[in-house]
């Protein structure tokens, strides 16, 4: 199947320090772009649909202004953690559609983000 | 809105049984549905694709099936070993391409 890369895996941070978060698709391109984050034991919450050259739409209740999304090519979206704090600590996925007819999405492994 | 309902949440049982785990969705308007494995602190890895028009998929020990009309899908695991052992989560795609809604999962442990 498709595959997704994300990087870091993980990084600790101090409190009011940004974080980037990177998410490829390596052999794929890939206009859509999703993000998800993930709390302990829970489902996976999408905050926001990345798109390539254009501005991402957010989830309601996901600032926008703390979680900048960029996607400016058809295989590279970032995630920006802007001035992060202890509760932003949490695991973060990205995905990406691989299958341009099945709609079959590829998620990324994923990156734990904790915050000091 | 769409809801996506798994059950059980935890299950536990012996090497070599079968197993069947369940997933429900309120909107049975769907594109696609999807099964995904997670292991600890790790990312999904997609197991199994069910269009709208399928009726089941299988890839080796799984089997998924989705009846749409009463909005259900189960995943059918095999001969279950120790390697199954992690947290199995459905998802549905109402439009190609579109965003995933998730169900909360199910932790599988496989006991040796």
């Amino acid at each position: 199947g498709a595959v997704v890369s994300q990087h870091p895996s993980r990084v600790i941070c101090k409190s009011g320090t940004s974080v980037k978060i990177e998410c490829r698709s390596l052999d794929f391109q890939a206009t859509t772009m999703f993000w998800y984050r993930q709390f302990p034991k829970q489902s996976l919450m999408l905050m926001a649909t990345s798109n390539e050259g254009s501005k991402a739409t957010y989830e309601q209740g996901v600032e926008k202004d703390k979680f900048l999304i960029n996607h400016a090519s058809l295989t590279l979206s970032t995630l920006t953690v802007t001035s992060a704090h202890p509760e932003d600590s949490s695991f973060y996925i990205c995905s990406a559609r691989g299958g341009r007819w099945t709609g079959e999405l590829f998620f990324g492994e994923g990156s734990r983000l904790t915050v000091l | 809105k769409q809801e996506v309902t798994q059950i059980p949440a935890a299950l536990s049982v012996p090497e070599g049984e079968n197993l069947v785990l369940n997933c429900s969705f309120t909107d049975s308007a769907i594109y696609n549905l999807q099964w995904f494995r997670q292991d600890p602190g790790k990312g999904l890895t997609s197991l199994l694709l069910i269009q709208s028009s399928q009726r089941e998929q299988t890839s080796g020990r799984l089997n998924a099936s989705l009846d749409k009309s009463s909005g259900r899908s189960t995943l059918y695991i095999a001969a279950s070993q120790p390697g199954d052992s992690a947290t199995y989560l459905c998802a549905v795609q109402e439009t190609s391409g579109s965003r995933l809604t998730f169900g909360e999962g199910t932790q599988l442990t496989v006991n040796p």
